[in-house]
């Protein structure tokens, strides 16, 4: 099965506080995801991440910033935390090789982050 | 950037009816998933859809990719209190690392 970790379901932080957002998975995946999911906007793409050391901007990157040190791992970092950052946040993974053709994307349950 | 137009925003039905939920985009897609939330939880696929015309079921829930390409359809048969959720449709453009995803249609259902 599909196994995608978030390491913590509820955070509260304060402003100006440097966040970090970690996402392991455990299937060999290479590619991942980081979203937010917000009443009314739906789910917006922040960073991903297609090969370990790589990232490209998704579409609201401001604010944000990423880590892929590993495969398994992928983490969102935000560098001064402010209270429009407040969200819940999805990891997603994908097997993402030529060789694999078409795959969907797997999430996370989620981390619901408090800025206050 | 590209939108994917899902509807109904929300539907209210009573348990064992019928339910059925549609996107449409102005693009072209070469995937379709279809997944479902649950309150505090990350989404779940339900169906993956690969080629143009087809037609997937997972237990009472069916699936269809459009055969323009530009659309997909969900639908599940005699509700049960468990469905309810939010279900997001995705699609991706051939080559495309990204989904764009649906806005969700929140399901609601009385016993």
């Amino acid at each position: 099965d599909v196994k995608v970790t978030q390491s913590s379901r509820y955070l509260v932080k304060r402003t100006g506080e440097k966040v970090f957002l970690e996402c392991v998975q455990d299937m060999d995946h290479e590619n991942m995801f980081w979203y937010r999911q917000d009443p009314g906007l739906g789910l917006r793409l922040i960073y991903f991440s297609y090969d370990v050391k790589m990232k490209e901007k998704g579409d609201i990157p401001e604010g944000y910033s990423v880590s892929r040190e590993k495969k398994e791992r992928f983490s969102l970092i935000l560098e001064s935390a402010s209270t429009n950052q407040t969200s819940m946040y999805l990891c997603a993974s994908r097997k993402g090789t030529a060789l694999h053709g078409n795959q969907p994307q797997h999430f996370g349950d989620g981390t619901r982050l408090s800025i206050l | 950037g590209q939108q994917l137009n899902q509807s109904p925003q929300s539907m209210f039905i009573q348990e064992g009816e019928d339910v059925s939920m549609n996107c449409t985009s102005s693009s072209i897609f070469n995937t379709w998933l279809w997944y479902k939330q649950e309150p505090g939880e990350g989404p779940v696929l339900l169906i993956a859809l690969y080629k143009a015309g087809e037609l997937t079921s997972n237990g009472r829930l069916t699936a269809q990719f459009g055969i323009t390409r530009k659309d997909s359809f969900l639908n599940i048969s005699a509700s049960i209190p468990s469905d309810v959720g939010i279900y997001f449709c995705a699609g991706r453009i051939q080559g495309a690392q990204k989904l764009v995803f649906g806005q969700g249609t929140r399901l609601t259902i009385n016993p």
